[in-house]
């Protein structure tokens, strides 16, 4: 069982509100992830994370922003949400070791009205 | 080039029998063929992996096949059970390199 947390795991709000998606992870990974998830979809990277102090924007475009000023926390902030920001939120992180194996969180459920 | 390419897109299969998922890659860079497994209200989690050095990777009634020349990799579920109704994901990745491509998922469903 990972220990990757995630808050809130479901989240209703209005158009316009800022929001910020919570992500822990207790392993001392090093690089974190946020993949956004749509039903019957493959998992899209929207921000990624080497280590503190470290962000780069993923593969699928993203008007969220992220930060990692400690270790084990990597929230991603809405600072306007929109209805097309309806989705499901994954983080994920993985050690240095075995970079390629991807530990996930149980997810964000997020509906905008 | 980045894409991976995974069917069926859903999958329904009888208690006992073999399910198979089926993922195809382009970029010959890829070097780690995980899978990974969904459970409804939970992220995804590793299941098995395979690196192309070998064809085949089994664990318990889990096996992954892989084809080096055809780019090509399936995940066999033997014995399935209703307990391995999920939604299942291909990937790739490379080494070095920490961005894993993600297929469109299966869902599969084992009746009873």
């Amino acid at each position: 069982e990972a220990d990757i947390y995630q808050t809130p795991r479901y989240l209703v709000i209005g158009t316009g509100k800022k929001i910020t998606l919570e992500c822990s992870q207790t392993m001392g990974h090093d690089k974190m992830y946020w993949y956004q998830q749509d039903p019957g979809m493959e998992l899209h990277l929207i921000h990624y994370s080497y280590g503190v102090n470290s962000t780069e924007k993923g593969d699928l475009s993203s008007e969220s922003t992220v930060s990692r000023i400690r270790t084990e926390h990597f929230p991603l902030t809405l600072e306007s949400a929109r209805p097309s920001h309806t989705s499901q939120y994954l983080c994920a992180s993985s050690d240095d070791r075995h970079q390629e194996t991807q530990y996930f969180g149980p997810g964000t459920r997020l509906l905008v009205l | 080039q980045q894409q991976v390419k995974q069917s069926p897109q859903s999958l329904i299969v009888q208690k006992g029998g073999i399910s198979i998922i089926n993922c195809a890659y382009e970029n010959t860079a890829f070097d780690y063929f995980p899978w990974y497994q969904q459970f409804p209200g939970k992220g995804p989690a590793l299941l098995i992996a395979i690196r192309p050095d070998v064809s085949e990777k089994k664990e318990g009634r889990f096996t992954i096949s892989f084809n080096k020349s055809a780019k090509q990799f399936s995940l066999h579920i033997m014995d399935s059970q209703p307990g391995d109704s999920a939604t299942y994901f291909c990937a790739a990745s490379n080494t070095g390199g920490f961005k894993t491509i993600f297929g469109a998922g299966t869902r599969l469903f084992v009746k009873a």
